[in-house]
């Protein structure tokens, strides 16, 4: 079975702009999770998707949103880029709730660099 | 309210040695699950094991082997014989049945030197 996937890899804007995120998750996989990486923050949770509405969501102001299709793939946006923003995003999959089963599988995540 | 926490922000040993990483977890839910995560410089978390309230059996998989004790609130995670491959952040998490939110220690970075 293909893992978690998150495209692009890498990428490097600027202040201001706007920038997508996208995740695929494990094939048979109803719940996505979004989380930002930084040194100095650590893991922190962004929100949580499953049958494409939002279940959870984390404390980050509005300029950070989400969204799931129905093929359960996810894409998150970060509207006005600060500075800030230069983290690792990472995504997870897992079955979703009444599946028994929240393991989280983690996605090799997109490094944005906001300059 | 949910709290992990790795007390140990950075571990050096030498190839062969035995570590433990300690994670310590606050909860009141009754029904919660623990997790450990490694991550390799790569990025990505790799899953490690998964632990739910109701089954505190130490569990051991090859090298690495996890101490889950209800009573310290504690969830330690020992490698055996260290390699320089288990170089990594290691990660402690949990999640409750209240939603799907993991909530993660601050990690604990192992280097081991050859």
């Amino acid at each position: 079975k293909a893992g978690v996937t998150q495209t692009p890899r890498y990428l490097i804007k600027t202040r201001g702009q706007q920038v997508t995120l996208s995740c695929s998750p494990i094939s048979g996989h109803r719940s996505v999770s979004w989380y930002q990486q930084t040194p100095g923050q650590g893991l922190q949770f962004l929100f949580e998707y499953f049958s494409e509405t939002q279940r959870n969501k984390g404390n980050f102001p509005g300029r950070f949103s989400g969204r799931q299709f129905s093929n359960s793939r996810s894409e998150m946006n970060v509207s006005t880029l600060e500075l800030g923003d230069s983290a690792l995003y990472l995504c997870a999959s897992s079955l979703g709730p009444g599946a028994g089963e929240e393991t989280q599988y983690f996605g090799p995540g997109t490094r944005l660099l906001v300059l | 309210a949910q709290k992990v926490t790795q007390a140990q922000t950075e571990i050096s040993v030498v190839e062969k040695e035995d570590v433990t990483l300690d994670c310590v977890y606050e909860t009141r839910d009754t029904t919660y699950y623990l997790f450990w995560y490694k991550q390799p410089p790569s990025g990505e978390l790799v899953f490690l094991i998964r632990r739910n309230s109701f089954d505190e059996q130490n569990e051991i998989s090859g090298r690495y082997s996890w101490n889950f004790q209800k009573s310290t609130s504690s969830f330690n995670f020992t490698i055996t014989a260290s390699q320089v491959v288990d170089s990594a952040v290691y990660f402690c998490a949990l999640s409750t049945n209240t939603g799907n939110q993991f909530y993660f220690g601050t990690g604990t970075s192992l280097t081991v030197i050859p």
